[in-house]
């Protein structure tokens, strides 16, 4: 089965930017989606069909797909971009998840 | 705007049926993909199955044998059924709404299930 995989946790500074890396083969021969989650609420959607944002996502919040990985880039990051971030594709009918990565802000 | 609230009970015997109905305000079932996921407790994202609001259906692999979605368009909802259930299938259940194979633009607020006697 297709599996993608992200690390498990990156620590960013306050005002650097962060880069979340998502792997799966081929990946950029296929669409990823990006999710931002924090403690206790729903996943929100941050990046679809690679680059695109939805309406109300900063524009901090950047993403790119090519070759086996997608990244989510967020610049500027501030103390509010804490949490949890789930890279997203379909393979074969069927969703596959990244496991998830923890951006820390330190 | 389209809002989605899940519905069910919080506690399940291990063996029985997890139930769980999603309600969509603000908006037609008719369009869109229709879709459940579930987490547990600390864990990451896995995407359970979705509806079409034509009854068609699409699951997971490894959930299909015990999945089941319906559909009812008249009151806007649709609905997951799980079956022989145990402790490792207690998580957060949440609905969402997807474009064919695309994105989950909009999620529901999750609803905890727990698996126990």
């Amino acid at each position: 089965s297709y599996e993608l995989t992200q690390p498990p946790s990156v620590t960013v500074s306050p005002g650097q930017t962060a880069s979340i890396t998502c792997s799966g083969d081929q990946l950029g021969h296929k669409y990823a989606s990006w999710y931002q989650q924090k403690s206790g609420q729903s996943p929100v959607l941050l990046i679809y069909q690679d680059s695109q944002r939805p309406s109300g996502i900063p524009e901090r919040f950047s993403g790119s797909n090519s070759g086996n990985t997608a990244t989510l880039t967020v610049s500027g990051t501030q103390a509010m971009d804490e949490a949890d971030y789930y890279c997203q594709a379909w393979d074969s009918s069927t969703v596959v998840f990244g496991g998830g990565t923890k951006l820390t802000v330190l | 705007q389209v809002q989605l609230q899940e519905s069910g009970p919080g506690l399940v015997k291990p063996s029985e049926t997890l139930s769980l109905t999603c309600t969509v305000s603000g908006g037609s079932i008719s369009t869109y993909y229709w879709n459940w996921l579930r987490q547990p407790p600390g864990k990451g994202l896995e995407w359970i199955g979705y509806i079409y609001y034509t009854g068609t259906t699409n699951y997971s692999p490894s959930l299909k044998s015990r999945v089941t979605m319906s559909v009812d368009t008249s009151k806007n909802q649709f609905s997951l059924k799980l079956s022989s259930v145990a402790a490792a299938d207690g998580a957060i259940y949440y609905c969402a709404r997807s474009r064919p194979q695309l994105d989950f633009d909009l999620w529901g607020r999750g609803t905890l299930v727990t698996v126990s006697s």
